[in-house]
């Protein structure tokens, strides 16, 4: 069964450092996503993507998040400069109808990042 | 703005119990979907149902939807200690996100 594949699975950083989150969305899908979960909390949406470009994004998707699509396969999240509070399980999901058609999303296993 | 609350905050049952969860959202929707989460692990899709539809069932799983009242339940019935998750649901309306909601820990006990 296709999958999204995350990398990497875990990843620490200091403070102030950029990170670069990657994933593999499935290849006939159109629609990508990012959502984060702190520790212990709920799932948050940050961004969504179509057609090269941000469809929409949360208030937490500020000017230290940007997101990619460099070529055919790969959808990037990027923090410029991490803070502590960056720390959470980073998930990337996609989908070939965009979240209100019958499809669902298809999430991957999550990037766990720690900001010390 | 949208958003799932599910209730119970953790659900602790014998195995062969049914464990019911209930959601209650704020605004129209589409549809509502549940997943459930393994500990550690990524969301994996369970159940769709359409914001005209009342009820849907899927193997040991159950959905109701009452929009009137803004809210629905997630019915598992004989449960199995692999049932042992966080369960969400989430909520779509016109914008092309889901919303989730804090979710329910439920423990089946062998």
């Amino acid at each position: 069964e296709p999958e999204v594949t995350q990398t990497p699975s875990h990843q620490v950083t200091q403070m102030g450092q950029e990170v670069i989150l990657r994933c593999v969305p499935i290849s006939n899908h159109l629609y990508f996503y990012w959502y984060r979960q702190i520790l212990g909390q709920k799932v948050e949406f940050l961004v969504s993507f179509y057609n090269n470009e941000i469809s929409e994004k949360s208030e937490i998707f500020d000017d230290q998040f940007s997101v990619e699509r460099p070529d055919g396969s790969n959808f990037t999240l990027k923090i410029r400069s991490t803070k502590l509070e960056d720390s959470a399980m980073y998930f990337c999901a996609s989908n070939i109808q965009g979240a209100t058609g019958a499809n669902v999303l298809t999430f991957g296993a999550g990037s766990r990042l720690t900001v010390l | 703005s949208q958003q799932g609350e599910e209730d119970p905050q953790a659900l602790s049952i014998q195995e062969g119990e049914n464990a019911t969860m209930n959601c209650s959202y704020k605004t129209s929707i589409n549809n509502l979907q549940w997943y459930r989460q393994n500990s550690g692990r990524g969301l994996v899709h369970l159940i769709l149902i359409r914001s005209n539809e009342r009820e849907k069932h899927s193997g040991r799983l159950r959905v109701t939807l009452d929009t009137s009242k803004k809210s629905s339940s997630l019915l598992i019935t004989a449960s199995r200690a692999a049932d042992t998750a966080s369960y969400f649901c989430a909520t779509v309306g016109g914008a092309q996100k889901l919303v989730f909601g804090q979710g329910t820990r439920l423990t089946i006990n062998p």
